[in-house]
């Protein structure tokens, strides 16, 4: 079973708008990372935020975690058609031994 | 290249026959993961291994899937006996040693992507 569900399923916007994915989870957890998938490609690590911070950026990111909700969000501003790619939430937590458990993915495609 | 590397990148089969998928991880990270992801879902765990000892297998993985990492090195990942369901992306991480309450970023092969006929 997943942990993590990402919101929107699938999103579509224009180069140059920014993006926003939500991820949800069910249970506590030590952190949370972010990872980036193109099509047919292993996953790229993009950002950890552990559980005792509630934002973190990196270049064009901005990733916010709200442990009450269980929730995060990623941004990216001023997207470019090379953002394009799958996105993916995956939360480490002690009982899970040291593994990450990923959600299902966004799919953003930034249209140029 | 110092990545992560897997081998082979595709591989189709046909029904019956065995696979064996070879990951060979950064050379300083001692832990090294499968995951396997279906189209359109996230990477599911399968195993984990911390230097030459498999601390976790998941429900998934069947007895006719066996993971190997003999020396801390390399890793196999052997399917036995192959079925239609068993297509799938095959991914192999690793990470640095880390703590018991933290694991840390993982670094993704480009997987082995896998067709049973």
């Amino acid at each position: 079973s997943q942990q993590g569900e990402e919101d929107p399923q699938a999103l579509s916007i224009q180069e140059g708008e920014n993006a926003t994915m939500n991820c949800s989870y069910k249970t506590s957890i030590n952190n949370l990372q972010w990872y980036r998938q193109n099509s047919g490609r292993g996953l790229v690590h993009l950002i950890l935020i552990r559980s005792n911070e509630r934002e973190k950026h990196s270049g064009r990111l901005r990733v916010t975690l709200d442990t009450s909700k269980k929730s995060s969000s990623l941004l990216i501003t001023a997207s470019r058609a090379a953002d394009t790619a799958s996105y993916f939430c995956a939360t480490g937590r002690m009982e899970y031994g040291n593994k990450l458990v990923f959600g299902a993915g966004t799919i953003l495609r930034v249209k140029s | 290249d110092t990545g992560v590397s897997q081998n082979p990148r595709h591989k189709i089969t046909k029904r019956g026959q065995n696979v064996t998928f070879r990951c060979d991880p950064i050379s300083e990270h001692n832990r090294l993961y499968w995951y396997r992801q279906t189209l359109g879902q996230g990477p599911e765990f399968l195993t984990y291994f911390q230097n030459e000892a498999q601390l976790e297998k998941s429900r998934l993985l069947s007895d006719r899937f066996s993971a190997e990492r003999p020396k801390g090195s390399f890793s196999t990942l052997e399917i036995q006996r192959t079925e239609q369901g068993d297509s799938a992306m095959y991914l192999c991480a690793s990470s640095k040693p880390g703590t018991v309450l933290n694991t840390g970023e993982l670094f993704f092969g480009e997987g082995s992507r896998l067709t049973v006929l």
